[in-house]
């Protein structure tokens, strides 16, 4: 089953404990993003990929981290957690064919995150 | 900007009412269109798309115009039912270095019987 999956899917923490949120794709798909999603701002982009070694930032990058060792997984870090960083936090991926538009992005279910 | 705007709710409905939300945009240039649904507790997930002016997208009865003259991409469904109890995201993506898909704020519905 072509799918995204997020580990964990509930997470509470304390401020300034380094946590990971791990994500994988199995449709072998180029593209991967992390998005935070908080009420009445709907969902905001904090990192893509474009694919293996390639990563950039979105649009609310800072305090978050990713790498893209391998095609399918693309984890996000977080060095030192703050409250404000308590959201929903989505991966999703897609295709990424040149010349191309409107691919359809896959999303996993969720990681809801709160640092206390 | 690009940005996309939408009425935020929530919405409430009696099962087979007729349901509309509003979705206007912002953008330089011809972006796609989508609407995305997110039912509880689950990520979100295609809804419908449109790639060009005047195209018509839709999927489980519910469909959206691309409106380039009005830059609106509204969604309507004829008779809701309660499983359509979601929340409802429109976006756009516009081609740059790549596929950046920009969301607006999400709209709350609820399906009463």
């Amino acid at each position: 089953e072509a799918q995204v999956t997020q580990n964990p899917r509930y997470l509470i923490t304390v401020t300034g404990k380094k946590l990971t949120v791990t994500c994988s794709q199995n449709m072998n798909h180029e593209y991967m993003s992390w998005y935070r999603q908080d009420p009445g701002l709907g969902l905001r982009q904090i990192y893509y990929s474009m694919n293996v070694e390639v990563t950039d930032k979105g649009d609310v990058p800072e305090g978050y981290k990713v790498s893209r060792k391998e095609k399918r997984n693309f984890p996000l870090i977080l060095e030192s957690p703050s409250p404000n960083q308590t959201s929903l936090y989505f991966c999703a991926s897609s295709t990424h064919r040149t010349g191309v538009l409107a691919d359809t992005q896959y999303f996993g279910p969720g990681t809801r995150l709160t640092v206390l | 900007g690009d940005s996309v705007t939408q009425m935020e709710g929530p919405v409430t409905l009696s099962e087979e009412a007729f349901l509309t939300i509003n979705c206007t945009y912002t953008a330089t240039g011809y972006p796609s269109l989508f609407w995305y649904v997110q039912y509880p507790g689950e990520g979100l997930q295609l809804l419908l798309k449109a790639t060009k002016a005047d195209d018509k997208g839709s999927n489980k009865g519910f469909e959206a115009t691309y409106r380039k003259e009005t830059t609106s991409f509204h969604l309507e469904k004829g008779s809701v039912q309660v499983s359509d109890s979601a929340v409802y995201f429109c976006a756009l993506s516009m081609k740059t270095s790549y596929d950046k898909v920009i969301f607006g704020p999400g709209t709350s519905l609820s399906v009463i019987p």
